[in-house]
């Protein structure tokens, strides 16, 4: 069973125009939320996080919207740049016990960014 | 602050063999977690050691264990290869592993199984 799903495996969006990649979950106990990012043969580098007591994070060009009703979240990057091309994974952290939070990453969405 | 290392970065194992790769955290984290990266499946949880310590477990078979030391140092190893656990082993570190604590991760090991 699938807890945090990214139903893009893929994405392409012109220079300059905004990339919105989507992350959908299902466990109510997630409470904080987290985008990295991953170039081939490197390992995932993070991006930004966000709260469950927040709708909205922004750091620079990137902000993630969190939609607790829904079970939603998204990651826009504005505007989008060719070094933005990589593969983006979503990740959803709950306690899990002996003081422990545990991720669960989706499958990741590979942006690419065309110039 | 140097980040997460992790050696070797490449391996190639035939079937049946064993396996042992090594991730040093960034200074000062005390959690390490490692995780499974396969095509198409995202990143699997394999086990989190905190103060030598496994808290938390993965459901991958029992040919995956590992350990941490004293100095946070961990080591990860898989007994019996088989040609399935051919993958990406990414190691991740972070400070205690609170809910807003954030992994760091090292670059990963990819592990062939032939």
């Amino acid at each position: 069973d699938q807890q945090v799903k990214q139903n893009s495996p893929s994405l392409s969006v012109q220079e300059g125009r905004i990339s919105i990649l989507n992350c959908d979950y299902t466990n109510s106990m997630f409470d904080y939320f987290l985008w990295y990012k991953k170039y081939p043969a490197e390992g995932p580098t993070f991006l930004i996080s966000i709260s469950s007591i927040k709708d909205k994070n922004e750091d620079g060009r990137f902000t993630v919207f969190l939609n607790k009703s829904a079970k939603h979240l998204s990651l826009h990057i504005v505007p989008s740049q060719p070094g933005d091309s990589a593969v983006y994974f979503c990740a959803a952290s709950a306690y899990s016990g002996a003081g422990s939070y545990q991720l669960t990453f989706g499958k990741g969405t590979k942006l690419s960014v065309i110039p | 602050k140097a980040g997460v290392t992790q050696t070797p970065r490449y391996l190639i194992k035939t079937r049946g063999q064993q396996v042992t790769l090594s991730c040093s955290p960034i200074s000062g984290h005390r959690s390490v977690s490692w995780y499974q990266q396969t095509p198409g499946q995202g990143l699997q949880f394999l086990f989190e050691y905190f103060s030598e310590t496994q808290r938390n477990k993965g459901n991958f078979p029992g040919r995956f264990s590992g350990r941490q030391f004293s100095n946070s140092r961990s080591e990860m190893n898989v007994s019996t290869l088989e040609l399935g656990d051919s993958a990406l082993y990414l190691c991740a570190s972070r400070v205690s592993g609170e809910g807003t604590d954030t992994q760091y991760f090292g670059p990963g090991t990819r592990l062939t199984v032939l």
